[in-house]
């Protein structure tokens, strides 16, 4: 157990809806990052948040935003979602500008 | 954009066999680290190996980097099929946000009873 958490495990939609996925760090961890896990394109970087604020984005689509809240934990919205984002979705905490990174158990979308 | 390749892609060996992963960039990197993935499960990571040349070993498990600082391989020896799952390298540098790290695209390994 990392001490990351992810919610929801597993989520089903439907194209052209949004969803949240949410994840809380380890506990005094301020760094939260989001990645995207598909078969054919591996271990993603979408955006990482340091204590509420953007820090870094790498390839997150203009249809996809995050956002740290003051108690640290992180939401991922996916919006109009299509059938290529169905995809593992993890968030991952580290110290401050810390090397190591934890990850959460993830969760698995599936847009149909 | 640094690129991490991996090879080999799959791997399905006996118990009891060798085997080695390796981890290649055309960039440099102020370390590297190997992680493994169950299903249904994140990332864990194994081991940092930060200087050129740098060798760990965990358990049946030893972990190179390279003399420059672009590549890395992974060896297990006598390999057990606890060992099965997939195997990502990535690559820590830094920027203005902090250590940042890119994945290679993983080694799926399959040890046989």
């Amino acid at each position: 157990d990392s001490g990351v958490t992810q919610t929801p495990k597993h989520l089903i939609t439907a194209t052209g809806q949004r969803v949240t996925l949410r994840c809380s760090p380890r506990s005094g961890d301020l760094s939260v990052y989001w990645y995207q896990q598909s078969l054919d394109q591996g271990l993603q970087f979408l955006i990482q948040y340091y204590n509420g604020e953007e820090r870094a984005k790498g390839n997150i689509l203009e249809r996809f935003s995050a956002q740290q809240f003051p108690d640290l934990h992180s939401e991922l919205n996916l919006s109009s979602l299509e059938l290529g984002d169905s995809a593992l979705y993890f968030c991952a905490s580290s110290r401050d500008r810390g090397r190591e990174q934890y990850f959460g158990p993830g969760t698995r979308l599936t847009v149909t | 954009t640094q690129l991490l390749e991996q090879s080999p892609q799959f791997l399905s060996i006996q118990e009891g066999e060798n085997l080695t992963v390796y981890c290649n960039s055309s960039s440099v990197f102020s370390s590297l680290q190997w992680y493994r993935q169950e299903p249904g499960e994140g990332p864990v990571l194994l081991v940092t190996v930060v200087t050129g040349g740098e060798v760990k070993k965990l358990k049946r498990l030893t972990f190179q980097f390279g003399d420059a600082r672009k590549d890395s391989s992974l060896h297990i020896t006598a390999a057990q099929p606890g060992d099965t799952g997939l195997y990502l390298c990535a690559g820590v540098f830094r920027n203005n946000a902090g250590n940042m790290l890119t994945f290679g695209g993983g080694t799926r390994l399959m040890v046989k009873p």
